[in-house]
């Protein structure tokens, strides 16, 4: 059972590039958060995604940041036009069920982005 | 929101060393995990401890909600045990799903 997958594990994007971050979760969790990773910082919560469904995007910047979870297929996290504040880190996680049934959070390697 | 304090910030440990590391939160939780960032950057998941004690090898965790503190032992540490570690709770109350993670312990094992 693979765990939650990520790609690319690494990105460099110049000034003003577009920067596309893909999230599969772990078989059978149709839940999936992003979270955000400046350096020497822990994890920021961004936004949380059910299948074709945005959750709760409070965390996420008001511009040039989006999130998606198409019926079929990965998570995008998609940065538009990008700065070199946003170089960080970027980590997927997926759950299989809303709190309540709740049994932690499985993250992915994380996609490192650098702006340049 | 709550508020997550790990303690120490740095720590320096003899190849060996067994080492405690603590984790205070502000509000109840229902949940708490403790992550080991590598020096790769790689999170790997240690404990699922909304509270008691689990062990996992050279491992373990006990957190007492009641008292809003958990503590991660490290026993016979080895250079392998080098990162970050971060302790991260879920706020109790209807439909709270954001993690809030402290700003970690950076361990160091040297030889």
């Amino acid at each position: 059972n693979a765990g939650v997958m990520q790609n690319p594990r690494h990105l460099v994007r110049r000034r003003g590039q577009e920067a596309r971050l893909r999230c599969s979760p772990m078989k059978g969790h149709s839940h999936v958060y992003w979270y955000r990773q400046l350096p020497e910082e822990g994890l920021k919560f961004m936004v949380y995604l059910q299948k074709e469904n945005i959750i709760d995007e409070s965390g996420m910047p008001k511009e040039r940041f989006s999130a998606e979870f198409p019926k079929e297929g990965p998570s995008i996290l998609r940065i538009q036009q990008v700065v070199r504040g946003d170089s960080a880190a970027y980590f997927c996680a997926s759950s299989p069920l809303t709190p309540g049934g709740y049994t932690g959070y499985t993250f992915g390697s994380g996609t490192r982005l650098t702006v340049v | 929101g709550i508020q997550v304090e790990q303690s120490p910030p740095d720590l320096i440990l003899q190849e060996g060393a067994n080492s405690t590391l603590r984790c205070n939160f502000s509000d109840s939780v229902n949940n708490l995990q403790w992550f080991h960032q590598n020096p790769w950057g790689q999170l790997i998941n240690l404990f699922y401890i909304p509270s008691g004690t689990k062990q996992n090898g050279r491992l373990s965790a006990t957190t007492v909600a009641t008292e809003r503190y958990s503590l991660l032992y490290i026993s016979s540490s080895q250079t392998t045990d080098s990162g970050v570690y971060f302790c991260a709770v879920l706020n109790s109350g209807a439909g709270s799903y954001q993690l809030t993670f402290g700003k970690g312990t950076k361990l160091s094992v040297i030889p």
